[in-house]
């Protein structure tokens, strides 16, 4: 079965201070898909990322960037020069192709338990 | 465009009464997914439907719990005789349709807390 896990479960910095988030998956589907959300105070998901089974290229966003490698199944997300208004809630999830459940997966997620990100000013 | 909504933010309920919960997706958006965020369990998944189906329904904690979508549109979440256990966080997100690839972004909405006294 599929599994996500951040094995981060609080984290504090200081602002303008760089922060790596880890996330580890398990899947046995070759193809799969994975997500950063983050959820702020108000409760909401917003969408940050999604990267595919077949592409391992790292990405930057600003001041975020993502590392996807297949090797060690994990999909880390790092901001660099954290500021306040990163603070919140942050989760990586999987979503597999369902070939091993012989159909299907729907695109349904499967979560990690989320890591607190706490940036001081 | 409006994104997802929600109703109601809030719910407070007594122990044994029942509550639905109602979803209003992205407008075209066919797919639609209930999640629940307690704190023991996290984020999980609870049902999926396509149009108005639920091919899916594998996180549905017990038979307490049932959802429907009318018209591709709305859905409603109803769980009945609620328990101290059902109280969290239950969110909706929706999508466009499926493609070859099985995947489809998900828009979530603000979520409705529920409390059971």
């Amino acid at each position: 079965a599929q599994k996500v896990t951040q094995a981060q479960t609080e984290i504090s910095v200081v602002e303008k201070e760089d922060v790596t988030l880890d996330c580890v998956y398990e899947t046995r589907d070759t193809t799969y898909y994975l997500f950063w959300y983050k959820q702020p105070p108000s409760g909401e998901l917003v969408f940050l990322i999604r990267r595919n089974s077949f592409d391992e290229q790292n990405e930057i966003s600003g001041r975020y960037s993502w590392n996807f490698q297949k090797s060690t199944s994990s999909f880390n997300f790092t901001i660099t020069a954290s500021q306040v208004v990163d603070s919140a809630v942050y989760f990586c999830a999987l979503s597999e192709a369902g070939q091993n459940a012989g159909g299907t997966s729907y695109g349904k997620l499967t979560f990690g338990q989320g890591t607190i990100l706490t940036v001081h000013p | 465009g409006a994104g997802v909504s929600q109703s109601p933010s809030n719910k407070v309920t007594e122990k044994g009464k029942d509550v639905e919960l109602r979803c209003d997706p992205i407008s075209g958006h066919t797919a639609l997914y209930w999640y629940r965020q307690s704190l023991g369990q996290g984020l999980e998944f609870l049902i999926y439907f396509q149009g108005n189906s639920a091919p899916d329904k594998s996180g549905l904690p017990s038979d307490r719990f049932s959802a429907e979508r009318t018209g591709g549109s709305v859905s409603t979440l109803t769980i009945q005789r609620t328990q101290q256990e059902d109280s969290a966080v239950y969110l909706c997100a929706t999508g466009r349709p499926l493609q070859r690839s099985f995947y489809n972004e998900q828009f979530f909405g603000p979520g409705t807390r529920l409390t059971v006294l």
